[in-house]
């Protein structure tokens, strides 16, 4: 089965810095892969799809790159709002694989 | 719109089954490519993918939990449910369940519901 490694597991930055969270896939993915955000106690809200494409709603100061093995999620202008656990999942089949997330502070 | 909602108990004891039911509104089950997933979350952990139910009854579980899951749809009530056997205190979670239309990622997802375990 694929395995999906984010790193760092948690980074805390300044208001109006770039933040980059990385997924790896332990195999090749295509462009199979979403990134979710929770914000503490609610619910995963989906951000980005198909790896890059951004959901509807969602601020532009987030994007999302990579294809096969290697992703990227890039807030360009961390806000306060932004605090949250991040997480990439692999949706190409079966297992629909998780990453471990990365919780973003305020510095 | 879509909507869905997780209902079950909130506390089980140790050896018990656990059943979950997700009532939905806004798709239906019988529709070519739409699914629904179960997915579950510790507290202070990570998101975990459980299972999938596909709307021709193809169903998908996660390797490590398969002997004790099982997973069924009722289309004319629009609900899918989940049984989770033989629980244990490691399976206190928050339990999720999420729209998703193949291949595609899990949107919208419900509000959750937290079920512990403890005798």
């Amino acid at each position: 089965d694929i395995q999906m490694t984010q790193s760092p597991s948690s980074l805390s930055a300044s208001v109006g810095d770039r933040v980059t969270i990385t997924c790896r896939a332990s195999q090749g993915i295509s462009d199979f892969l979403a990134w979710y955000q929770q914000k503490p106690g609610k619910v995963p809200k989906l951000l980005i799809y198909a790896a890059s494409t951004l959901q509807s709603g969602v601020p532009s100061r987030f994007s999302g790159s990579g294809s096969g093995t290697d992703f990227t999620l890039t807030i360009s202008s961390l806000q306060p709002e932004d605090v949250a656990t991040y997480y990439c999942q692999k949706y190409n089949s079966a297992p629909l694989t998780f990453g471990g997330g990365t919780k973003v502070e305020i510095k | 719109q879509i909507t869905l909602k997780e209902s079950g108990p909130t506390l089980v004891k140790p050896t018990q089954t656990l059943t979950l039911t997700c009532t939905f509104s806004g798709f239906s089950l019988s529709t070519s490519g739409v699914g629904v997933g179960w997915i579950r979350q510790p507290p202070g952990k990570a998101l975990e993918w459980l299972a999938l139910i596909y709307w021709n009854d193809d169903k998908r579980y996660s390797p490590s939990l398969k002997s004790r899951l099982t997973i069924t749809k009722d289309t004319s009530k629009n609900q899918v449910v989940l049984i989770m056997t033989n629980m244990d205190p490691v399976d206190t979670a928050t339990y999720y369940c999420a729209h998703r239309r193949a291949p595609a990622w899990f949107d919208p997802w419900g509000q959750g519901t937290l079920v512990t375990v403890s005798s």
